[in-house]
């Protein structure tokens, strides 16, 4: 039974250009949260999808990012446009369900340089 | 709005010496508290889940307990070892902030041989 899956683990973007970061949820989970872990600073929520819905992005930048969770396939957070401030972890996580008493489960992070 | 702090920020302590590490969150109407490790450039590995209807969880030489009137959860670890070394994260799930985990900074641990 295969945890949360992130790929790439490491990607490498030049300032300017698109980043793709996909989660691929625990299986039978439909709830994944994206958080971001700045170099130094402690992790912070960004969106949480369930399939083909945006249930709550409050913490996702208003520019540059979007993510979404279709109906098949993996979760997506892409980032337009990247700056030096986007060097970060990204973290996804996945539940089977977003009642209260859920567990979240963490994928290993996909780690982001922008040169 | 929830907040979490970690105290402290770092730890050195010498191998076998028991600790405690500290988390304290301002709203405590929370639906359940985690606590994770994180190793160096490393992921997160879920250490031990309470529920807000639970006091404490146990496994092996870790415990943690929970009293979410005072806003506050330990996290004591037992007979220490070098490979205890870490940054140990505390996190909040409900209130303010629903379905969502709001983190504290961490706590930095080193175990010294």
């Amino acid at each position: 039974n295969a945890g949360v899956m992130q790929n790439p683990r490491h990607l490498v973007r030049r300032r300017g250009q698109e980043a793709r970061l996909r989660c691929s949820p625990m299986k039978g989970h439909s709830h994944v949260y994206w958080y971001r872990q700045l170099p130094e600073e402690g992790l912070k929520f960004m969106v949480y999808l369930q399939k083909e819905n945006i249930i709550d992005e409050s913490g996702m930048p208003k520019e540059r990012f979007s993510a979404e969770f279709p109906k098949e396939g993996p979760s997506i957070l892409r980032i337009q446009q990247v700056v030096r401030g986007d060097s970060a972890a990204y973290f996804c996580a996945s539940s089977d369900q977003g009642a209260s008493y859920n567990e979240q489960f963490f994928g290993p992070g996909t780690r982001l340089t922008v040169l | 709005k929830q907040e979490v702090t970690q105290i402290p920020a770092a730890l050195s302590v010498p191998e076998g010496e028991n600790l405690v590490l500290n988390c304290s969150f301002t709203d405590s109407a929370i639906y359940n508290l985690q606590w994770f490790r994180q190793d160096p450039g490393k992921g997160l590995t879920s250490l031990l889940l309470i529920q807000s209807s639970q006091r404490e969880q146990t496994s092996g030489r870790l415990n943690a307990s929970l009293d979410k009137s005072s806003g506050r959860s330990t996290l004591y670890i037992a007979a220490s070892q070098p490979g205890d070394s870490a940054t140990y994260l505390c996190a909040v799930k409900g209130g303010t902030s629903g379905s969502r985990l709001t983190f504290g900074e961490g706590t930095q641990l080193t175990v010294n041989p």
